[in-house]
């Protein structure tokens, strides 16, 4: 079965430009996350969907991210305009349906670099 | 959400039994004790859960004592391929898994 996959694994923009991060969860797993680590600092919370709709989504850092999920399959994550401070590497991860202590599966994530 | 402390670094020697430690003096009712394991250039990894008493899997053992202020995930016999950052979360069981990392403990193995 395959696991969670992000694309792309790395991309190199400039300032100013636009970029979309693409997570696909494992198939059946209502819950899709995003996260996040810059560089030196810890991974964190980005936001939740359950199937298409936006659970939580107070991590997001301002308005120049946008993320989607529509019909409630992959999702992605848009950076417009990328700024320096958004390198890092953005993780994606997903679980099965419902609250509780389900494990959670993470993509290996896209390290995005902002020049 | 409960705070938790663990070692930033470890070594050993491969064979050996490594043992981390977490601390987590605010662990709520309803917490979960979770541990995820990270290598380079990948998605951490999740490793054992447990509530409390012992828990065992394939990968590793968790004890968490009956006040559960604290956590020890033991790795038996590690090899160079356990070398890896490990987290220790506190996970909230009525909710999602909107996980709160903290910096985790590398633990390098060596020959």
């Amino acid at each position: 079965e395959a696991g969670v996959t992000q694309f792309p694994s790395h991309s190199v923009i400039e300032k100013g430009q636009t970029v979309t991060l693409r997570c696909d969860p494992i198939s059946g797993h209502d819950n899709l996350y995003w996260y996040r680590r810059v560089m030196g600092k810890e991974i964190k919370f980005l936001l939740h969907f359950v199937k298409e709709s936006k659970q939580d989504e107070s991590g997001m850092p301002n308005n120049r991210f946008l993320a989607e999920r529509t019909g409630g399959t992959y999702s992605t994550l848009k950076v417009q305009p990328a700024e320096l401070e958004d390198s890092g590497v953005y993780f994606c991860a997903s679980s099965l349906a419902g609250t509780g202590n389900t494990e959670a599966f993470f993509g290996q994530g896209t390290r995005l670099t902002v020049v | 959400l409960a705070k938790t402390t663990q070692p930033i670094s470890m070594d050993s020697y491969e064979g050996q039994e490594v043992n981390i430690t977490c601390s987590h003096n605010n662990i709520a009712t309803n917490d979960y004790i979770t541990w995820y394991q990270q290598f380079p250039s990948q998605g951490p990894r999740f490793i054992i859960q447990g509530y409390k008493t012992k828990v065992t899997n394939e990968v590793a053992s968790l004890f968490i004592p009956a006040d559960r202020k604290s956590s020890t995930l033991s790795l038996p016999r590690v090899s160079l391929s356990d070398t890896a950052v490990y987290y220790c979360l506190a996970v909230f069981s009525g909710g999602y898994n909107k996980l709160i990392f903290g910096a985790g403990t590398r633990l390098a193995v060596h020959p």
